[in-house]
């Protein structure tokens, strides 16, 4: 079955490194979103991708990039973690633009210290 | 800023009981608003959507109450049962951009 996978799904790390949080899904899907969770805030977008080599900021992009190289993946990095940035974090897929559903994978919660 | 407010933040509902989640927007260029449904420890997963050409959406027990005029939208849960016991997401979105504006949540405690 197609699916949306997010790999670690818990990551400890300390001030100053460099992570990156992996995601994949397998049903082709052009558009590829990460979004963070914190409490009070709801899920926030960090940066979107409509398609390979197209990349774009969200509402929280400070701090984080996102490459796309392929359809299947778009991997999130924190240059240089942050305890503001200790969150639970989700990538999403979509098909089309429009009102296509997102579908989301299982998140990663990141403990930066 | 925060385009779609929702509220309440939590809410505690006896088991057959009616659950009702409010949430209000202010950019008029939305034009969809799906509502998510969250259990812990899982992703969020599209529950029900409405358009605002049409004031309500009926899916089983969950239904869509939308007004374009006040710019309001609020999500029902009819009958409610332990097992909706979750959190939920209202949305809005611009369509053409495929960009989801998300409420702040409302964990929903159905008890029996």
């Amino acid at each position: 079955d197609a699916e949306i996978t997010q790999s670690p799904r818990h990551k400890i790390t300390e001030t100053g490194r460099q992570v990156t949080l992996a995601c994949h899904q397998t049903w082709n899907h052009n558009n590829m979103f990460w979004y963070r969770q914190d409490l009070g805030h709801g899920l926030r977008l960090i940066h979107y991708s409509y398609g390979v080599q197209d990349t774009n900021k969200g509402e929280v992009s400070d701090g984080y990039s996102v490459s796309r190289s392929n359809t299947e993946d778009l991997p999130l990095t924190l240059e240089s973690a942050a305890s503001s940035q200790t969150s639970v974090y989700f990538c999403a897929s979509s098909e089309r633009r429009g009102t296509d559903t997102q579908y989301f994978g299982p998140g990663t919660r990141l403990t930066v210290l | 800023q925060q385009q779609v407010k929702q509220s309440p933040q939590s809410l505690i509902v006896q088991k057959g009981g009616i659950s009702i989640i409010n949430c209000a927007y202010e950019n008029t260029a939305f034009d969809y608003f799906p509502w998510y449904q969250q259990f812990p420890g899982k992703g969020p997963a599209l529950l029900i959507a409405i358009r605002p050409d049409v004031s309500e959406k009926k899916e089983g027990r969950f239904t869509i109450s939308f007004n374009k005029s006040a710019k309001q939208f609020s999500l029902h849960i009819m009958d409610s049962q332990p097992g909706d016991s979750a959190t939920y997401f209202c949305a809005a979105v611009i369509g053409g951009y495929q960009k989801v504006t998300f409420g702040t949540g409302t964990k929903l405690q159905v008890i029996p």
